[in-house]
Parts: C-alpha cells; structure tokens; sequence
C-alpha cells in the first residue's frame, strides 16, 4: 500500500497563479484533511472531508477551495495564489473508528508563491 | 489563546539523556491525545496514543495525560540521534467536528552523539 500520495511534490507560481495540489489514500480511509505547516505555526486545518461527499472549512479556508472527488482523492485548490499562501501542504486520511483518531499524513507539497 | 500550547525549542541533548517534551491545553473536553513525529522534510507519523488521563509506555516512549491539569508529556530515555525531530502533540475531542485534530507547534529536538 502506498498510503497517502501527494502530487506535486514541489511548485513554484507567481501571484495571481492557480494550481490544484492532489491527494490520493488507498487505506479506504472516510475522512480525508488539508493542512498548511508554517514555520513556528505548527499545522493549520485548511478544510477537512468527514466522509465522501462532504467538506467543511477548517481553521484558515480563506483562498482555497476543496473537491472530494471520491473516497480515495481529495484535492485543494489555489485559484489566485499569493505570496501569504508559501508554506507546505500536507494531505492526511483518517479511519475513525471507535477508539482512535489515527491520522496518517502525506509527504507534503512545498508550494512557493511569487 | 491557541486551544493547545507547546514551546517549540529547540532543545539539544546529548546521546542516552531522557528527553521531556510538553504540550499544555485549555478545553476539557479533549479526551484522545496523540504524539506524531516530523522527520525533516517529511510528513507527521503518528507516535504515541492515549485515552483519557493516564500513562501509556511503548520501548524508550511513555506518554502521560493529566486531565486535571490540562498538560500531557512524552518521555524519551536513553535518546539516540535518530530521535531528532519535530515533536508535534495532537489532541481531539470527537465532537461535532468528527476527527478532528488539534496540533501544538511542534518542538524540534536534536540529539547529539
């Protein structure tokens, strides 16, 4: 199994510049997130997927849109990139069963905005 | 206020010192604590995790809960190089907001030989 998948690993956009960051699980994983690390931020939930067919926003949604195209991908949309959206995306999928919130994270997207 | 608070360091041990990292938080009503760990230009993995208050032990790692005081530890004895990181503690409170998580800062840890 591969886990979470992310593509790309690495980009660089100049403002005004859209880009879809893709996120792939093969664990049949419900819920899927979106988070952005900063450095001295820890991670911030952008948007989160409860379970197919759902999104809600996270703690910072401003800039990005979500799509859960299935159960197994759930890509974040920049559709005007600014320089305040530089940080590292990390992917994570979740089983949720009844005694633990395991999240299992991806290798991460280092999105650089000009 | 964030909702949970950990001093990001650095902090730098040498080799075989126990390591004590922290994370304080301010809503009871977090019950599922976790502690992941961030290898350099890598993702989070999970590391330790732990219901309600308590200790948890697993090899060199014990993850402590003190409900009462709103503040879980993780210990690493007998540290090795290969324990530098980025500790992040995680913590979530399976409301509304179904697995949802809530991460401290991270603390970035090196071990040196």
């Amino acid at each position: 199994n591969a886990g979470v998948t992310q593509t790309p690993k690495f980009q660089v956009l100049k403002t005004g510049q859209s880009m879809t960051l893709q996120c792939a699980q093969d664990m049949n994983h419900n819920s899927m997130y979106w988070y952005r690390q900063d450095p001295g931020m820890g991670l911030r939930l952008i948007y989160y997927s409860a379970s197919e067919g759902t999104t809600d926003k996270g703690e910072v949604p401003n800039g990005y849109n979500v799509s859960r195209l299935n159960k197994r991908e759930f890509s974040l949309r920049l559709e005007s990139a600014a320089p305040s959206q530089t940080s590292v995306y990390f992917c994570a999928s979740s089983a949720q069963t009844d005694f633990q919130e395991t999240q299992y994270f991806g290798p991460g997207t280092r999105l650089l905005v000009l | 206020q964030k909702e949970v608070e950990q001093d990001p360091g650095p902090l730098s041990v040498p080799e075989g010192a126990i390591v004590s990292l922290n994370c304080t938080y301010s809503n009871s009503a977090f019950q599922y604590f976790m502690w992941y760990r961030q290898y350099s230009r890598k993702g989070p993995e999970l590391l330790m995790y732990t219901y309600s208050s308590g200790n948890k032990e697993d090899g060199r790692f014990t993850a402590q809960v003190d409900k009462s005081s709103k503040y879980i530890s993780l210990f690493i004895r007998d540290s090795q190089p290969s324990d530098s990181a980025t500790y992040l503690c995680a913590m979530s409170d399976r409301g509304s907001t179904l697995g949802r998580l809530y991460f401290g800062r991270g603390t970035q840890l090196t071990v040196w030989p």
